[in-house]
Protein backbone atom coordinates (compact mmCIF):
# COMPACT_ATOMS: atom_id res chain seq x y z
CA UNK A 1 0.00 0.00 0.00
CA UNK A 2 1.31 3.57 -1.17
CA UNK A 3 2.22 5.72 2.28
CA UNK A 4 3.23 9.24 2.84
CA UNK A 5 4.34 9.98 6.21
CA UNK A 6 5.01 13.79 7.14
CA UNK A 7 7.36 15.00 9.57
CA UNK A 8 7.33 17.25 12.18
CA UNK A 9 3.73 17.49 11.74
CA UNK A 10 4.34 21.41 13.29
CA UNK A 11 7.22 24.00 13.11
CA UNK A 12 7.05 27.26 14.65
CA UNK A 13 9.61 29.35 13.00
CA UNK A 14 11.58 32.77 14.08
CA UNK A 15 11.45 34.82 10.60
CA UNK A 16 15.21 34.29 8.69
CA UNK A 17 15.62 31.06 10.79
CA UNK A 18 15.91 28.44 7.92
CA UNK A 19 14.81 24.44 8.36
CA UNK A 20 13.34 21.67 6.46
CA UNK A 21 9.96 19.83 6.08
CA UNK A 22 10.25 15.60 5.80
CA UNK A 23 8.21 13.72 3.67
CA UNK A 24 8.59 10.02 3.88
CA UNK A 25 7.52 7.52 1.37
CA UNK A 26 6.71 4.35 0.10
CA UNK A 27 5.17 3.42 -3.45
CA UNK A 28 5.16 0.61 -6.30
CA UNK A 29 6.67 2.86 -8.95
CA UNK A 30 6.96 6.83 -8.26
CA UNK A 31 5.66 8.41 -11.07
CA UNK A 32 5.37 11.77 -9.09
CA UNK A 33 6.03 13.62 -5.82
CA UNK A 34 3.85 16.60 -5.35
CA UNK A 35 4.02 19.90 -2.73
CA UNK A 36 1.44 22.02 -2.29
CA UNK A 37 0.51 24.69 0.13
CA UNK A 38 -2.50 25.47 1.82
CA UNK A 39 -3.91 28.15 3.75
CA UNK A 40 -6.47 28.02 6.49
CA UNK A 41 -10.20 27.33 5.12
CA UNK A 42 -8.75 27.19 1.59
CA UNK A 43 -7.75 24.68 -1.63
CA UNK A 44 -4.66 23.34 -1.64
CA UNK A 45 -1.78 25.32 -4.09
CA UNK A 46 0.14 23.71 -6.03
CA UNK A 47 4.03 24.22 -5.96
CA UNK A 48 6.13 21.32 -7.63
CA UNK A 49 6.17 18.09 -9.06
CA UNK A 50 9.40 15.84 -8.50
CA UNK A 51 9.85 13.31 -10.73
CA UNK A 52 12.73 11.05 -10.61
CA UNK A 53 15.79 11.27 -7.59
CA UNK A 54 18.08 13.86 -7.70
CA UNK A 55 15.79 16.33 -8.83
CA UNK A 56 15.53 19.51 -7.30
CA UNK A 57 13.01 22.42 -7.71
CA UNK A 58 12.87 26.23 -6.16
CA UNK A 59 10.17 28.69 -6.15
CA UNK A 60 11.55 32.19 -4.27
CA UNK A 61 12.32 30.44 -0.43
CA UNK A 62 11.23 27.47 -1.03
CA UNK A 63 13.18 24.14 -2.83
CA UNK A 64 11.82 20.88 -2.88
CA UNK A 65 14.39 17.97 -3.26
CA UNK A 66 13.64 14.35 -4.04
CA UNK A 67 15.57 10.55 -2.81
CA UNK A 68 14.09 7.47 -3.42
CA UNK A 69 13.12 7.13 -0.26
CA UNK A 70 11.95 10.91 0.60
CA UNK A 71 11.73 14.49 0.12
CA UNK A 72 12.76 17.69 1.57
CA UNK A 73 10.85 21.18 1.03
CA UNK A 74 14.06 23.53 2.40
CA UNK A 75 12.24 27.28 3.65
CA UNK A 76 15.47 29.89 3.55
CA UNK A 77 14.72 32.77 5.32
CA UNK A 78 11.34 32.19 5.94
CA UNK A 79 8.77 34.95 6.70
CA UNK A 80 5.73 35.22 7.87
CA UNK A 81 3.68 35.09 5.04
CA UNK A 82 5.42 31.47 4.74
CA UNK A 83 2.90 30.43 7.57
CA UNK A 84 0.91 27.38 6.08
CA UNK A 85 0.27 24.07 6.40
CA UNK A 86 2.93 22.47 3.61
CA UNK A 87 1.01 18.65 2.03
CA UNK A 88 2.50 16.46 0.49
CA UNK A 89 1.53 13.45 -2.22
CA UNK A 90 2.71 10.75 -4.22
CA UNK A 91 1.24 9.21 -7.25
CA UNK A 92 2.40 5.28 -8.46
CA UNK A 93 3.37 4.30 -11.94
CA UNK A 94 -0.52 3.49 -13.34
CA UNK A 95 -1.64 7.06 -13.11
CA UNK A 96 -3.32 6.08 -10.05
CA UNK A 97 -4.69 9.04 -7.67
CA UNK A 98 -2.51 10.80 -5.63
CA UNK A 99 -1.75 10.21 -1.74
CA UNK A 100 -1.49 12.57 0.54
CA UNK A 101 0.44 13.07 3.79
CA UNK A 102 -1.25 15.15 7.08
CA UNK A 103 1.07 17.98 6.18
CA UNK A 104 2.86 19.56 7.93
CA UNK A 105 2.01 22.97 9.77
CA UNK A 106 4.21 25.49 9.60
CA UNK A 107 4.23 28.99 11.78
CA UNK A 108 6.81 32.03 11.09
CA UNK A 109 6.67 34.45 13.98
CA UNK A 110 7.89 37.89 13.34
CA UNK B 1 -11.95 33.53 -13.37
CA UNK B 2 -10.86 30.48 -10.96
CA UNK B 3 -9.81 26.95 -12.79
CA UNK B 4 -12.10 25.36 -10.31
CA UNK B 5 -15.28 26.41 -8.70
CA UNK B 6 -17.42 24.77 -6.47
CA UNK B 7 -20.98 25.57 -5.15
CA UNK B 8 -21.45 26.18 -2.52
CA UNK B 9 -19.09 27.81 -0.12
CA UNK B 10 -20.44 27.49 3.24
CA UNK B 11 -24.05 24.98 3.83
CA UNK B 12 -25.37 23.83 6.70
CA UNK B 13 -28.74 21.19 6.98
CA UNK B 14 -29.44 19.19 9.13
CA UNK B 15 -29.21 15.23 9.58
CA UNK B 16 -31.12 13.15 7.17
CA UNK B 17 -31.47 16.18 4.78
CA UNK B 18 -30.04 15.01 0.79
CA UNK B 19 -27.27 17.48 -0.09
CA UNK B 20 -25.38 17.96 -3.63
CA UNK B 21 -22.19 19.50 -3.71
CA UNK B 22 -21.11 20.46 -6.95
CA UNK B 23 -17.78 21.16 -9.00
CA UNK B 24 -17.07 22.38 -12.35
CA UNK B 25 -13.58 22.97 -13.77
CA UNK B 26 -12.02 25.38 -16.88
CA UNK B 27 -9.08 23.30 -17.59
CA UNK B 28 -10.05 21.09 -20.09
CA UNK B 29 -8.77 18.26 -17.72
CA UNK B 30 -10.65 14.34 -18.08
CA UNK B 31 -9.66 13.27 -13.88
CA UNK B 32 -11.88 14.68 -11.19
CA UNK B 33 -11.89 13.92 -7.63
CA UNK B 34 -13.50 14.90 -4.66
CA UNK B 35 -11.70 14.46 -0.95
CA UNK B 36 -13.08 15.66 2.31
CA UNK B 37 -10.47 17.13 4.92
CA UNK B 38 -10.76 16.87 9.21
CA UNK B 39 -8.32 18.39 11.55
CA UNK B 40 -5.45 15.54 12.13
CA UNK B 41 -6.68 13.45 9.01
CA UNK B 42 -5.50 14.95 6.01
CA UNK B 43 -6.85 14.85 2.73
CA UNK B 44 -8.96 11.84 1.80
CA UNK B 45 -10.18 10.45 -1.54
CA UNK B 46 -14.11 10.05 -1.49
CA UNK B 47 -14.78 9.41 -5.41
CA UNK B 48 -13.01 10.08 -8.71
CA UNK B 49 -13.08 10.07 -12.15
CA UNK B 50 -11.17 9.67 -15.01
CA UNK B 51 -13.64 10.51 -17.72
CA UNK B 52 -16.92 11.26 -18.29
CA UNK B 53 -18.32 6.88 -18.34
CA UNK B 54 -15.56 6.01 -15.74
CA UNK B 55 -16.78 6.51 -11.71
CA UNK B 56 -14.39 4.96 -8.85
CA UNK B 57 -14.43 4.53 -5.04
CA UNK B 58 -11.76 5.91 -3.01
CA UNK B 59 -11.01 5.30 0.45
CA UNK B 60 -14.29 6.71 2.01
CA UNK B 61 -17.07 6.55 -0.19
CA UNK B 62 -19.54 4.73 1.99
CA UNK B 63 -22.61 7.43 2.76
CA UNK B 64 -21.33 9.17 0.07
CA UNK B 65 -22.74 9.34 -4.37
CA UNK B 66 -21.42 11.15 -7.48
CA UNK B 67 -22.41 11.94 -10.98
CA UNK B 68 -20.68 12.45 -14.15
CA UNK B 69 -22.34 15.47 -15.99
CA UNK B 70 -19.83 16.28 -18.16
CA UNK B 71 -16.14 16.44 -18.60
CA UNK B 72 -16.23 19.89 -16.75
CA UNK B 73 -18.73 18.71 -14.30
CA UNK B 74 -18.42 16.52 -11.30
CA UNK B 75 -21.27 16.52 -7.93
CA UNK B 76 -20.94 15.35 -4.70
CA UNK B 77 -24.37 13.84 -2.99
CA UNK B 78 -25.05 12.68 0.40
CA UNK B 79 -28.39 10.85 0.00
CA UNK B 80 -28.73 11.24 4.07
CA UNK B 81 -26.28 13.55 5.61
CA UNK B 82 -25.58 12.45 9.18
CA UNK B 83 -23.47 15.03 11.59
CA UNK B 84 -19.47 12.67 11.43
CA UNK B 85 -20.08 14.30 7.85
CA UNK B 86 -19.41 17.62 8.57
CA UNK B 87 -16.15 18.90 7.17
CA UNK B 88 -14.23 20.38 4.27
CA UNK B 89 -15.15 19.31 1.21
CA UNK B 90 -12.59 19.71 -1.72
CA UNK B 91 -13.22 18.99 -5.54
CA UNK B 92 -10.13 18.81 -7.95
CA UNK B 93 -8.78 18.00 -10.97
CA UNK B 94 -5.26 17.10 -12.79
CA UNK B 95 -4.11 17.27 -15.82
CA UNK B 96 -0.29 15.05 -17.11
CA UNK B 97 1.66 17.26 -14.40
CA UNK B 98 -0.69 19.05 -12.34
CA UNK B 99 -3.65 18.83 -9.86
CA UNK B 100 -5.42 21.48 -9.20
CA UNK B 101 -8.12 22.20 -5.91
CA UNK B 102 -10.85 23.99 -5.88
CA UNK B 103 -11.46 26.45 -2.82
CA UNK B 104 -13.52 24.20 -0.87
CA UNK B 105 -17.31 24.07 0.69
CA UNK B 106 -17.51 23.79 4.11
CA UNK B 107 -20.55 21.61 5.45
CA UNK B 108 -21.87 21.83 8.59
CA UNK B 109 -24.34 18.41 9.59
CA UNK B 110 -26.63 19.58 12.80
Amino acid sequence: EDQVTQSPEALRLQEGESSSLNCSYTVSGLRGLFWYRQDPGKGPEFLFTLYSAGEEKEKERLKATLTKKESFLHITAPKPEDSATYLCAVQAAGNTPLVFGKGTRLSVIA
Amino acid sequence: DADVTQTPRNRITKTGKRIMLECSQTKGHDRMYWYRQDPGLGLRLIYYSFDVKDINKGEISDGYSVSRQAQAKFSLSLESAIPNQTALYFCATSGPTEQFFGPGTRLTVL
